[in-house]
């Protein structure tokens, strides 16, 4: 069961653009969410989080979306650079969930 | 340099072997983690540890046993129990179980049956 979903396996877009990485949840406890990023053949390593009494939180380039309501989350890209290509993993924090991931190529 | 440490990187096992899966910390960290990926899956937890001599079963936990003897080290033993073994494991820290501190990773072991 499923409790955090990362439904688009993958995710290609041009150098410069925004990328958009979608995440969503089933159960409405869940209240601080964080993302990850991993390269390949190394550990995933923590890139922002946001918490439930925000609807937004913003770091350099990325921003984090809430919508407690949907029970969506978003991570938000600008502009994307060759070197964010990567898998991005969405995870429910204190209950220790994660998502599929969604591996994004950004292309010169 | 500060940082978790998974080994061996690949790791081999013959049907009915016990296999011992190593991770150390030197981050100080209190709470360690051992996860499961399959392909086209999320992380899926098999145990947590929140302090020395004490650990919980995740949500897939059978096949799986480890210690937390001393706070650096987290190791997770695959038992023979373990039917399905095949699959990257990864270990974390981190500085406590609460929801706003990060897990640090480690690079990973993939166990592969022989």
């Amino acid at each position: 069961d499923q409790q955090v979903k990362q439904n688009s396996p993958s995710l290609s877009v041009q150098e410069g653009r925004i990328s958009i990485l979608n995440c969503d949840y089933t159960n409405s406890m869940f209240d601080y969410f964080l993302w990850y990023k991993k390269y390949p053949a190394e550990g995933p390593t923590f890139l922002i989080s946001i918490s439930s009494i925000k609807d937004k939180n913003e770091d350099g380039r990325f921003t984090v979306f809430l919508n407690k309501s949907a029970k969506h989350l978003s991570l938000h890209i600008v502009p994307s650079q060759p070197g964010d290509s990567a898998v991005y993993f969405c995870a429910a924090s204190e209950e220790m969930r994660f998502g599929a991931g969604t591996r994004l190529t950004v292309k010169p | 340099d500060g940082g978790i440490t998974q080994s061996p990187k690949y790791l081999f096992r013959k049907e009915g072997q016990n296999v011992t899966l190593s991770c150390e910390q030197n981050l100080n960290h209190d709470a360690m983690y051992w996860y499961r990926q399959d392909p086209g899956q999320g992380l899926r937890l098999i145990y947590y540890s929140q302090i020395v001599n004490d650990f919980q079963k995740g949500d897939i936990a059978e096949g799986y046993s480890v210690s937390r003897e001393k706070k650096e080290s987290f190791p997770l033993t695959v038992t023979s129990a373990q039917k399905n073994p095949t699959a990257f494991y990864l270990c974390a820290s981190s500085m406590s179980k609460q929801a706003n501190q990060p897990q640090h990773f480690g690079d990973g072991t993939r166990l592969s049956i022989l």
